[in-house]
């Protein structure tokens, strides 16, 4: 199966600053590329996501970038707030989807943000 | 519109004990999965199903069953709990955009 390696395991900042949180993955025929939140009691809930035609992609305060390449994409979570404390995860297709996701995810071990006032 | 609902919420069971996990989906997606959350580890695909009457095994699917009769509805079920068994349960669905939308999960203790 797909193999995902996300860091760090945890990342602490102060609020505004910026956070970046990075995947690896090892199958090159991915081509979607989700992140997501996960609040503490609750499910992971879809943030942003990119698919593999562009190489970067934003959304007000947050922004994903993909190097297809070097097979790496990236969380980019600008102006913290302490409302953005969560566990964050990435994740890739699974399997033989044909690199879309299609119901089944490999994902990341997960980053615990933590954004101090 | 309620999204994806699992049931129950928590559940405690002894060892060799059967249940069933209920999942729930409203939005008329025709991919659902499930997954386990293990601490350290992120989430698992368990099982998963590309539209009903069609199922296949995931990254762990050993010791689990499931079923999709209808496009709504796919329960997971143990046959026969073991303590490694112990995880938060998340049931997800998704449409042809790949976007999973997750329901609550349901936290399972085996004694």
């Amino acid at each position: 199966g797909e193999n995902v390696e996300q860091h760090p395991s945890t990342l602490s900042v102060q609020e505004g600053d910026s956070a970046v949180i990075k995947c690896t993955y090892s199958d090159s025929a991915s081509n979607y590329f989700p992140w997501y939140k996960q609040e503490l009691g609750k499910g992971p809930q879809l943030i942003i996501d990119i698919r593999s035609n562009v190489g970067e992609k934003k959304d007000q305060r947050i922004a994903v970038t993909l190097n297809k390449t070097a097979k790496h994409f990236s969380l980019h979570i600008t102006e913290t707030q302490p409302e953005d404390s969560a566990v964050y995860f990435c994740a890739v297709p699974w399997g033989d989807a044909g690199g879309t996701s299609y119901g089944k995810l490999t994902f990341g071990q997960g980053t615990i943000l933590t954004v101090h006032p | 519109n309620a999204g994806v609902t699992q049931t129950p919420k928590f559940q405690v069971l002894k060892t060799g004990q059967s249940m069933t996990l209920q999942c729930a989906q409203d939005m008329n997606h025709e991919y659902m999965s499930w997954y386990r959350q293990d601490p350290g580890m992120g989430l698992r695909l368990i099982h998963y199903s590309v539209g009903a009457g069609i199922t296949d095994q995931g990254e762990v699917p050993n010791g689990y069953n499931v079923s999709r009769s209808t496009t709504e509805d796919f329960p997971l079920r143990l046959l026969s709990a073991a303590p490694s068994q112990t995880s938060v349960y998340f049931c997800a669905s998704s449409g042809l955009a790949g976007e999973q939308f997750f329901g609550p999960g349901t936290r399972l203790t085996v004694l």
